[in-house]
């Protein structure tokens, strides 16, 4: 089944570690998206990027890195530098052309 | 910029009534509209858009219609099921862009007891 696949669903890490989540996708989409949430408010856009080797930030993009490698992958990784990471984040991807954006199961960082 | 606002939840609802949740946008261009559902612990599942003025998006039972003159994209039910419990955002995407950077509004929590 096509679709797209975050992992891990749960992620701990300790203060001042940079952490990579995973977004994967096989809808060979152009364009892929990674959202933060946080408790009682709406998703905000960290970086998106609509093509290989190119990307761009979003509204919240300090403390946080991409790369974009390969059509399938949109890794995340979100350094030291990013003072509150606790939060849910949310992979998206979509066809050119078409405005519909389709969302992964998220995953919750946590951190302590 | 872009922006939505939607209705402030918790929306608390018995089973079979019927659901209303407000919509409005303020864009520089002609969006598209979506309403998206997010369920306990999961991602967003698109529930329904729509691209272009007086067009009415459905799915589910849900509709909503997009009212360029109101600047409104209100989502609603007849009759709503206790599986409609989730959380509704809706969102809208500049389409000159041809991509989905959405901006989304701050959700609005549907509880359906039964």
């Amino acid at each position: 089944d096509g679709g797209i696949t975050q992992s891990p669903k749960y992620l701990f890490r300790k203060e001042g570690q940079n952490v990579t989540l995973s977004c994967e996708q096989n809808l060979n989409h152009d364009a892929m998206y990674w959202y933060r949430q946080d408790p009682g408010q709406g998703l905000r856009l960290i970086y998106y990027s609509q093509i290989v080797n190119d990307f761009q930030k979003g509204d919240i993009a300090e403390g946080y890195s991409v790369s974009r490698e390969k059509k399938e992958s949109f890794p995340l990784t979100v350094t030291s530098a990013q003072k509150n990471p606790t939060a849910f984040y949310l992979c998206a991807s979509s066809q050119r052309g078409n405005t519909e954006a389709f969302f992964g199961q998220g995953t919750r960082l946590t951190v302590v | 910029g872009d922006s939505v606002t939607q209705m402030e939840g918790p929306v608390t609802l018995s089973e079979e009534a019927f659901l209303t949740i407000n919509c409005t946008y303020t864009a520089t261009g002609y969006p598209s509209l979506f309403w998206y559902v997010q369920y306990p612990g999961e991602g967003l599942q698109l529930l329904l858009k729509a691209t272009k003025a007086d067009d009415k998006g459905s799915n589910k039972g849900f509709e909503a219609t997009y009212r360029k003159e109101t600047t409104s994209f209100h989502l609603e039910k007849g009759s709503v099921q206790v599986s409609d419990s989730a959380v509704y955002f809706c969102a809208l995407s500049d389409r000159d862009s041809g991509y989905s950077t959405l901006t989304f509004g701050k959700g609005t929590m549907l509880l359906v007891s039964p």
